[in-house]
């Protein structure tokens, strides 16, 4: 089982452009979720998906978007990037709300 | 709102030698305690948990002790090796999704 999955490892973006980070899991849980993590800094949640076809909003929603796309993927979308948005971003995924396990993370530069 | 934080950035620590990393929590809600490990460039990876009707828990090499009285925990690490170097995560949970971590503390350990 490769577990959770994230796609690209690296982005380089400019301020304004729009990109989707992708994320799989082949664990067959039922919730996953979407975190930034900025230097020195624990990890935020952006949003989550409790179960397929529902979302909510974490603690920084703002300026993202997200689609739960079936059980197993569950994409993070920018439309508009901002350089407050350079961060490493982290999906994760759990049976139940409690033990998330993560992916390697996608690195995201905005310039 | 909940406030995670820890009493020592960095930790520093002889091979061989155990380690322990405290934790301090606010939230009088949290229900579910988690550490987690993060290796340089890599995501978060789940070490072990604890929920609040316990105060101990192990497993290999590893403690986790909880003090609700106090809102504590700490994490032993036993024998510490030079693979144990990592930044380490006091995470809490409240009985929902939104998990919230801490800053992190830093072990090196020294050969």
């Amino acid at each position: 089982n490769a577990g959770v999955t994230q796609t690209p490892k690296f982005q380089v973006l400019k301020t304004g452009q729009s990109m989707t980070l992708q994320c799989a899991q082949d664990m067959n849980h039922n919730s996953m979720y979407w975190y930034r993590q900025d230097p020195g800094m624990g990890l935020r949640l952006i949003y989550y998906s409790a179960s397929e076809g529902t979302t909510d909003k974490g603690e920084v929603p703002n300026g993202y978007n997200v689609s739960r796309l079936n059980k197993r993927e569950f994409s993070l979308r920018l439309e508009s990037a901002a350089p407050s948005q350079t961060s490493v971003y982290f999906c994760a995924s759990s049976e139940n709300w409690e033990t998330q396990y993560f992916g390697p993370g996608t690195r995201l530069l905005v310039l | 709102g909940e406030n995670v934080g820890l009493h020592l950035p960095t930790l520093s620590v002889q091979e061989g030698d155990n380690s322990i990393i405290n934790c301090a929590y606010s939230n009088s809600a949290s229900d579910y305690f988690i550490w987690y490990k993060q290796e340089s460039g890599k995501g978060p990876q789940f070490i072990i948990d604890i929920r609040s009707n316990m105060d101990k828990r192990q497993g290999q090499r590893v403690t986790v002790l909880l003090n609700k009285t106090v809102k504590h925990l700490s994490l032993q690490i036993a024998a510490t090796q030079p693979g144990d170097s990592a930044v380490y995560f006091c995470v809490t949970g409240a009985g929902s999704y939104q998990l919230t971590f801490g800053k992190g503390t830093k072990l090196s350990v020294i050969p």
